[in-house]
């Protein structure tokens, strides 16, 4: 089985300044890799996914991540956030080479302020 | 097309009232599936289908039951609602192959409490 870690709830940062956003996983076979941006009172949508080859990953809205999987993480980052970037961030993992199911992590919240 | 659709939006039960959470989607996939969001859990799978008449528990399926009619819809029922089952609940959907990968797709989710 699977699991995914955000140790971080929350995040506060200001409009213009970077952050990473903290996942880690674990697992004892391959794995997919993703990311989900989830706005006040809306669904879930996918921000960017590793599946294999390159370890870093390019996604929607300036984010990207990186494979480590020698530290079985992968963390988010944005060099220069926008206050629309407020919004809770999933990472979730299932086990490659197969349709299966997602894991999710708890959420982190982040907090874009002026 | 309109993706994944859920209804209600919004829903207040009585403990002890049954209800049906509705989902729908309009591009023939044929893996649907729903997940509960509680504060500080994450996402939950609740249960899944794999295609038309197939339908198998995921991580929390108690107090949930769910069937699967058509490719489109997968309604989620509860029984007799249980102020634990006060949440926000997504419907997901995607294709279903033999391998790799196929993004899945989730609708706008419903608010239930349960009073």
């Amino acid at each position: 089985a699977q699991s995914v870690t955000q140790l971080d709830s929350q995040v506060p940062v200001f409009e213009e300044a970077p952050v990473e956003l903290r996942c880690n996983y674990s697992s004892s076979v391959s794995v997919y890799l993703f990311w989900y941006v989830q706005y006040p009172n809306q669904g879930l949508q996918l921000l960017l996914k590793y599946l294999s080859g390159s370890t870093l990953v390019k996604g929607i809205n300036g984010f990207e991540a990186e494979f480590n999987k020698s530290q079985t993480s992968f963390h988010l980052r944005k060099p220069s956030v926008h206050i629309s970037d407020t919004a809770e961030y999933f990472c979730a993992v299932s086990r490659s080479g197969t349709a299966s199911k997602l894991t999710f992590g708890t959420g982190t919240r982040l907090q874009v302020t002026l | 097309n309109a993706g994944v659709t859920q209804t209600p939006k919004f829903q207040v039960l009585k403990t002890g009232q049954s209800m049906t959470l509705q989902c729908a989607q309009d591009m023939n996939h044929e893996y649907m599936s729903w997940y509960r969001q509680d504060p500080g859990m994450g996402l939950r799978l609740i249960h899944y289908s794999v295609g038309a008449g197939i339908t198998d528990q995921g991580e929390v399926p108690n107090g949930y039951n769910v069937s699967r009619s058509t490719t489109e819809d997968f309604p989620l029922r509860l029984l007799s609602a249980a102020p634990s089952q006060t949440s926000v609940y997504f419907c997901a959907s995607r294709h279903r192959t033999s391998g790799g990968y196929n993004e899945q797709f989730f609708g706008p989710g419903t608010r239930l409490t349960v009073l």
